[in-house]
């Protein structure tokens, strides 16, 4: 099966801060990218969303950031709550085909 | 239902058996898609299907995987001869259409022992 690494990184910050999860994506023919929250036990859930032809996308308390040039893509969570604990999942749409990044787990420290 | 619907969400089979996965996707979506996640790892693709198109199954790691979707209607993963190795959450998600947001199912554990 097809993914981009099989390690997940780990992300503590203190609640009531900002949060940045980073996510390098692997083709640059990709046109869509979405970022997914995913709960202990749940499936994975749409947070926010971007096309290749924006750079910059912004939702509630969210963020969506695009470099094209570097296959960048990251998510920002403005003052992060407990709730916000999960792992979060960038994911590409190359040719129809949904290729998820490794994800991050977010812990957040009350 | 509202969502993807996804059974049994348990299953705990004996080494050999053969297993069969259901997914229900949300009515209206011709886009599905299958993925296996391995505790603590990402989304492992599998297979998509997209409306009555040729299925594009890149992702199935073996012979011993297949999948169907009669329309745009139910899906079924099912798994051969099943291997320590398979065991997994399969998740299951269905879009309207391509290039938008999936919806995931809460998925099936199965655990092969």
């Amino acid at each position: 099966g097809e993914s981009v690494g099989l390690h997940l990184p780990t992300l503590s910050v203190q609640e009531g801060d900002n949060s940045i999860i980073n996510c390098a994506y692997s083709n640059s023919a990709s046109d869509y990218f979405i970022w997914y929250k995913q709960e202990s036990g749940k499936g994975p859930q749409f947070i926010i969303d971007i096309r290749s032809n924006m750079d910059k996308r912004q939702g509630q308390r969210v963020t969506v950031l695009l470099n094209k040039t570097v296959k960048h893509l990251s998510l920002q969570i403005a003052a992060t709550q407990p709730g916000d604990s999960a792992v979060y999942f960038c994911a590409e749409n190359l040719r129809d085909k949904v290729i998820f990044g490794p994800g991050t787990s977010l812990s957040v420290i009350p | 239902g509202a969502g993807v619907s996804q059974s049994p969400s348990n299953k705990v089979t004996e080494k050999g058996k053969d297993v069969e996965l259901r997914c229900d996707p949300i009515s209206g979506h011709t886009a599905l898609y299958w993925y296996r996640q391995r505790l603590g790892q990402g989304l492992e693709f599998l297979i998509y299907f997209q409306g009555n198109s040729a299925p594009d199954k890149s992702g199935l790691p073996s012979d011993r995987f297949s999948a169907e979707r009669t329309g745009e209607s139910v899906s079924t993963l099912t798994i051969q001869r099943t291997q320590q190795e398979d065991s997994a959450v399969y998740l299951c998600a269905s879009s309207p259409w391509t290039n938008t947001e999936a919806f995931f199912g809460q998925g099936t554990r199965l655990t092969v022992v």
